[in-house]
Formats: C-alpha cells, structure tokens, sequence
C-alpha cells in the first residue's frame, strides 16, 4: 500500500529558531513530492520536487529530496509566529492516468514569540 | 485569477439529509480532484475528473457518493443519505492541462452531520 509518512506530528519553536519537517514515503511510480503548507482554510503550494539532490528555495522556506533514501526535508530558518501552521507532504503517482496525490498526516508546528 | 472557489464553507445536515458541494476551477484549469480530510487526519484522495469525465475513483465509497464536472458549471461532489461519519473537510483542487500535477486547493467545504 502507497504510504507517505511525516514526522514529528508536532513541534512547538521559539521565533527565530530553525526547524527540519520530515517526510518519507514508500510508493510505487513515483512522480514527484510536493509540499502544501495549511492554515486555516486551504492547503498552499510551497514546493513540487521531481529530482534528488537539487534543493529548492523561496526566502525562508528550502526543501530537498532524496530518491535512494525516499524522504524529503522541509526547512524553515529564522521562524515566525507566521510560519504557524500544519505543512503537508505529498507524493504524485505516475501510474497509469490518475492525479491521485498521497498525503501524510502533516507536521503542526507552532511558533512562539 | 481567482483561485479555486467551493461553496458552501459550511454546511450543516441532518442524518439522512442529502449533501451537494460546489467547486469551481481556477481559470484555465481542466482538471479537478476531490480529497476529504477527517479530523486530526491528512487529506485522502477521493475522486479525479475532467471536463465530463471521471478519470480516477478509487478513493470514492462505493455507496452514497458521487462526483460530476459537467461541460458548463462547477464540479459538484454529492453525498446521499448523509451519516455522522462523512462529517469532514471536503477540499477541491485543480490543475492546469500542462502542469497537471501541481494541484491548487480551494478552502474547504465543512460538513458537519447532526
């Protein structure tokens, strides 16, 4: 069975520290890992990884994916009460047409000032 | 662009109440997927359909629900008969033909079952 798994489920910073999400997977025809960040309402698009080793960035926010060993990284430095929220991995299967994408459980991680 | 619209936000049915969720695609967007996420659980694919067509519904119950995107309008997730248990978020997401992996959501439809 496709399984995405994410850990920790839960983790609380203070502002200004650096925090690593993790996410593994264990698919078959994997296509791609995204990442979605989630307040209150509808999951954001932050990242979309296809190839191990090239580290994708935007200000705060890197992320990385390892195909050999399956896992992805979600980086985020100098924290913000605003990077509170729950961030979701996900992992696109190739197979045949379908747009299925599998999520895992998703970090909650809060910032305090 | 507006991004991917869904209406109701909220909605409250009573058990055995029939429940009709509306999403509209984000402009230039043909594809649209259905994922329900139950409390303290991620997202779960339910359904995947383009203009007409559904192309993939393996993560649809068997019984009770249905989805259609029909020609002109929203897509529409509908649930009969509604019971306790499809009390969740019902997100909708859409892609463009070209990029047709990277899915944009909208926000949510809560469906609360009394």
């Amino acid at each position: 069975e496709d399984k995405v798994v994410q850990s920790p489920l839960s983790l609380v910073v203070h502002e200004g520290d650096t925090v690593t999400l993790n996410c593994s997977y264990e698919v078959t025809n994997f296509r791609s890992l995204l990442w979605y960040k989630q307040e209150k309402k509808a999951p954001t698009f932050l990242f979309m990884l296809t190839s191990s080793g090239i580290e994708k960035k935007s200000g705060r926010l890197s992320s990385i994916l390892d195909k050999k060993e399956l896992f992805s990284i979600l980086n985020i430095t100098a924290t913000q009460t605003g990077d509170s929220a729950v961030y979701l991995c996900a992992v696109d299967l190739s197979s045949g047409n379908t747009g299925k994408l599998i999520f895992g459980q998703g970090t909650t991680l809060q910032v305090k000032p | 662009n507006a991004g991917v619209m869904q209406n109701p936000r909220h909605l409250v049915r009573r058990r055995g109440q029939e429940a009709r969720l509306r999403c509209s695609p984000m402009k230039g967007h043909s594809h649209v997927y259905w994922y329900r996420q139950l409390p303290e659980e991620g997202l779960k694919f339910m359904v995947y359909l383009q203009k007409e067509n559904i192309i993939d519904e393996s993560g649809m119950p068997k019984e009770r629900f249905s989805a259609e995107f029909p020609k002109e309008g929203p897509s529409i997730l509908r649930i009969q008969q509604v019971v306790r248990g499809d009390s969740a978020a019902y997100f909708c997401a859409s892609s463009p033909p070209s990029m047709r992996k990277t899915q944009y959501f909208g926000p949510g439809t809560r469906l609360l079952v009394l």
